[in-house]
């Protein structure tokens, strides 16, 4: 069973465009979501992260949306750039005390074009 | 720097064989993880331990062993028993008790011939 899913494995852009990348999610308990960039033979790292009581969060270039009665949320990078071009996977977690066990979608592969 | 180092990057294993996996962490975080990442699977959890002598399963234990005797170390063996071995193994470290996310080390592929 998928809690976590990321239906579109890749997604190609134009350089200078808006890449929007989406994610849903079955567990009604999850309240804390993130987003991890991964190159190819390398370990993800960490992009972004929402909590449940946010609806959005800003970081420069990327913005995460949380959508909490459609269980979805959302990745946007903008303007895309090349070196953006990676897989992302996204998490999500419930709050509680001691280890974090992070559940991953699938992941997306992104190309940004020239 | 601090960081979590995976060793080896590459690794060959004959069937039947076991094979371990080093991870080791100096961020002094008291959780670490284990994940295996399948093509379009995404990572999933084989095991976890907030605390050193300390470990649960998580959702693919079968076929594999931890240990937590040190903080920094969590070694994982990958047994004859499991199935299917081949695939990039990932080892993380958090801090406990809040959200976190995880520093991820940079993945050994595992492949057996």
């Amino acid at each position: 069973d998928q809690q976590v899913k990321q239906n579109s494995p890749s997604l190609s852009v134009q350089e200078g465009r808006i890449s929007i990348l989406n994610c849903d999610y079955t567990n009604s308990m999850f309240d804390y979501f993130l987003w991890y960039k991964k190159y190819p033979a390398e370990g993800p790292t960490f992009l972004i992260s929402i909590s449940s009581i946010k609806d959005k969060n800003e970081d420069g270039r990327f913005t995460v949306f949380l959508n909490k009665s459609a269980k979805h949320l959302s990745l946007h990078i903008v303007p895309s750039q090349p070196g953006d071009s990676a897989v992302y996977f996204c998490a999500a977690t419930a709050v509680r005390r001691g280890a974090q066990k992070l559940v991953f979608g699938q992941g997306t592969r992104l190309t940004i074009n020239p | 720097d601090g960081g979590i180092t995976q060793s080896p990057k590459y690794l060959f294993r004959k069937e039947g064989q076991n094979v371990t996996l080093s991870c080791e962490q100096n961020l002094n975080h008291d959780a670490m993880y284990w994940y295996r990442q399948d093509p379009g699977q995404g990572l999933r959890l084989i095991y976890y331990s907030q605390i050193v002598n300390d470990f649960q399963k998580g959702d693919i234990a079968e076929g594999y062993s931890v240990s937590r005797e040190k903080k920094e170390s969590f070694p994982l063996t990958v047994t004859s028993a499991q199935k299917n071995p081949t695939a990039f193994y990932l080892c993380a470290s958090s801090p406990t008790g809040e959200n976190y996310g995880y520093t991820f080390g940079s993945g050994t592929r595992l492949t057996v011939v």
